[in-house]
């Protein structure tokens, strides 16, 4: 089945510094989702995107859908301490269906 | 506020008891999810439902019931045949848009241990 890997899994940055994860997948895909999911909350999206080589940005975050489909980018400027958490890519099962898959998260530690 | 509520935020479990967990949205989504979430991994796929009164099994359904008799409410029943019961339940909710899904927008979790 479709299968996402997102890396890195873990990230130590210090405050200030720009960071840039990725998540890709063996098969295409026609959506990417990007979340942050905070401490013993649940996911919140950031970033969603619909079109090959798009690329979108939310403030200090911007993401872009890879032109091959099969890969998308997150990246953070400047990060400040709020902005750790786990950051999860997801997209659909395919086929159209309602479903998504998700990555297992890259979890952001930023030191003052 | 539109948003999807989940309810108790900590539960717990004692041997051979069936637990219900609540999840409720008012943003009109059609279609809501439920996810299990445990360290380290990413979200596992309980089941969902796309309408009312109808509902599919997701990738880790056994052990698990949930009803959809209103488009509001999917609450999912944890019973004693779920083994390891213990993680973080996370509900979500879509609109549904033709072939492509609408984003999940997601409630705040119940964690649930086993006393």
């Amino acid at each position: 089945g479709q299968q996402l890997n997102q890396n890195p899994q873990s990230m130590f940055i210090q405050e200030g510094e720009d960071v840039s994860m990725n998540c890709t997948s063996s098969s295409i895909f026609n959506t990417w989702l990007w979340y942050k999911q905070d401490p013993g909350e649940g996911p919140v999206l950031l970033i969603a995107l619909y079109k090959a080589g798009e690329l979108t940005s939310n403030g200090r975050l911007t993401a872009q859908f890879g032109i091959t489909r099969k890969d998308s980018f997150l990246n953070i400027s400047a990060s400040i301490p709020s902005d750790v958490g786990i950051y999860f890519c997801a997209g659909p099962k395919g086929g159209g269906s309602e479903k998504l898959v998700f990555g297992k998260g890259t979890k952001l530690t930023v030191n003052p | 506020d539109g948003g999807i509520t989940q309810s108790p935020k900590y539960l717990f479990r004692k041997e051979g008891q069936n637990v219900t967990l609540s999840c409720e949205q008012n943003l009109n989504h059609d279609a809501m999810y439920w996810y299990r979430q445990d360290p380290g991994q990413g979200l596992r796929l309980i089941y969902y439902s796309q309408i009312v009164n109808d509902f599919q099994k997701g990738d880790i359904a056994e052990g698990y019931s949930v009803s959809r008799e209103k488009k509001e409410s999917f609450p999912l029943t944890v019973t004693s045949a779920q083994k390891n019961p213990t993680a973080f339940y996370l509900c979500a909710s879509s609109i549904v848009r033709g072939r492509f899904p609408g984003p999940q927008h997601f409630g705040d979790g119940t964690r649930l241990s086993i006393l």
